[in-house]
């Protein structure tokens, strides 16, 4: 089956610096790279995704790329802030199980 | 909040029982998801259901079970299988699994075993 894996699992950064997370994952038909914030004592909530048939993907703050051929997506958060302090969740949906398969998550610190 | 809710939101249960967790859901999705949340483990998937009175393992199924007699439930049941059941549920939902879309999940259940 699918296999994710998400670095590093914490990360602090300065207030206005930019935050990177890293994923990999082994199916090479998945096709749908969600990417998910749980703030403390909540729910996941989507914050961005990506398909297969795009290699970058930007919201305001927040970007996504994706490098097929090495299967490995990333989440940049440029200029962040102390509300972007949360556990962040890359995922991929497998081609073959059509199951979403989370990486294990990370814990980013923005420090004021 | 979402359309889809878990409860209790709290559960606690002795060594041995079997217990039911709740999740319902209003958005008219056809597919559902369990998931466990241990710390420094990310999500990993119980059951799965594509459509009402169909659903498959996921990568962590033993010691649970599930049904879904309807489209807006999926009870998840941890029985007394299940060895280290202490942990938060949560449960998910989406349009379907062939569209590519956003999963929305409940807000959770922390069960304790004591």
């Amino acid at each position: 089956g699918e296999n994710v894996e998400q670095h590093p699992s914490t990360l602090s950064v300065q207030e206005g610096d930019s935050a990177v997370i890293k994923c990999t994952y082994s199916d090479s038909a998945s096709n749908y790279f969600p990417w998910y914030k749980q703030e403390l004592g909540k729910r996941p909530q989507l914050i961005i995704d990506i398909r297969s048939n795009v290699g970058e993907k930007k919201d305001q703050r927040i970007a996504v790329t994706l490098n097929k051929t090495a299967k490995h997506f990333s989440l940049h958060i440029t200029e962040t802030q102390p509300e972007d302090s949360a556990v962040y969740f890359c995922a991929a949906l497998s081609g073959s199980a059509r199951q979403l398969t989370f990486g294990s998550g990370t814990q980013l610190t923005v420090l004021p | 909040d979402g359309g889809i809710t878990q409860s209790p939101k709290y559960l606690f249960r002795k060594e041995g029982q079997n217990v039911t967790l709740s999740c319902e859901q209003n958005l008219n999705h056809d597919a559902m998801y369990w998931y466990r949340q241990d710390p420094g483990q990310g999500l990993r998937l119980i059951y799965y259901s594509q459509i009402v009175n169909d659903f498959q393992k996921g990568d962590i199924a033993e010691g649970y079970s599930v049904s879904r007699e309807k489209k807006e439930s999926f009870p998840l049941t941890v029985t007394s299988a299940q060895k280290n059941p202490t942990a938060f549920y949560l449960c998910a939902s989406s349009i379907n699994q062939v569209q590519n879309t956003e999963a929305f999940f409940g807000q959770g259940t922390r069960l304790t075993v004591v």
